[in-house]
């Protein structure tokens, strides 16, 4: 199985609409992030966790929000889809500590029509 | 704030031609620098890490070289092979513990 999944794989929605995509990791790592990929863009760091409590805003934050439930999983929510969402989503984790590997999963591919 | 270059931005090869990938960074105070693969639709795997304090890492016919000084890296992959056919990453870690990617290099082996 895979150490780093993400729900759903693929998803198309309606402006305006709310979107959960959700990720777990069985790795054991501290720190969890979501990025959100453009193309011919590189990855942008969207939000990040360190541990259960302590969540911090990425580059490019609004219109996103997230849930840490639990060592395991991190979840990213839209509130209020608008097209210019539409892009592929990572998850990655790493090991507690500075400069650790990260640690990708496959991605979503998300359509906001 | 780190930036990430990555050039050329497509790359076309015959097989069995050697790879030169090449990314650079404008903070040379890295810690370490990753190279990743991405394939069309699929997620993006950890080639190689290479720390600040080595020169050169290498993994079978990928070999990722370090010169933080001028700010650059550059990935060879030996004797290309229509596998190999894929988008390629670098990225650095920066203060805030996150990773600044190139915008990557797409390669495509010819057989």
């Amino acid at each position: 199985d895979a150490d780093v999944t993400q729900t759903p794989r693929n998803r198309i929605t309606k402006t305006g609409k709310r979107i959960m995509l959700e990720c777990s990791q069985t790795k054991g790592h501290d720190r969890m992030y979501w990025y959100r990929q453009d193309p011919g863009l590189g990855l942008q760091l969207i939000y990040y966790s360190f541990d259960v409590k302590d969540i911090n805003k990425g580059e490019i934050s609004d219109g996103y929000s997230v849930s840490r439930q639990a060592q395991a999983k991190f979840s990213l929510s839209l509130e209020s889809a608008i097209p210019n969402q539409t892009a592929l989503y990572f998850c990655a984790t790493s090991a507690a500590g500075a400069h650790n590997e990260q640690f990708f999963g496959p991605g979503t591919r998300l359509t906001v029509l | 704030k780190q930036e990430v270059t990555q050039i050329p931005a497509a790359l076309s090869v015959p097989e069995g031609e050697n790879l030169v990938l090449n990314c650079s960074f404008t903070d040379s105070a890295i810690y370490n620098l990753q190279w990743f693969r991405q394939d069309p639709g699929k997620g993006l795997t950890s080639l190689l890490l290479i720390q600040s304090s080595q020169r050169e890492q290498t993994s079978g016919r990928l070999n990722a070289s370090l010169d933080k000084s001028s700010g650059r890296s550059t990935l060879y992959i030996a004797a290309s092979q229509p596998g190999d056919s894929a988008t390629y990453l670098c990225a650095v870690p920066d203060n805030d513990y996150k990773l600044s990617f190139g915008a990557g290099t797409t390669v495509t082996v010819r057989a």
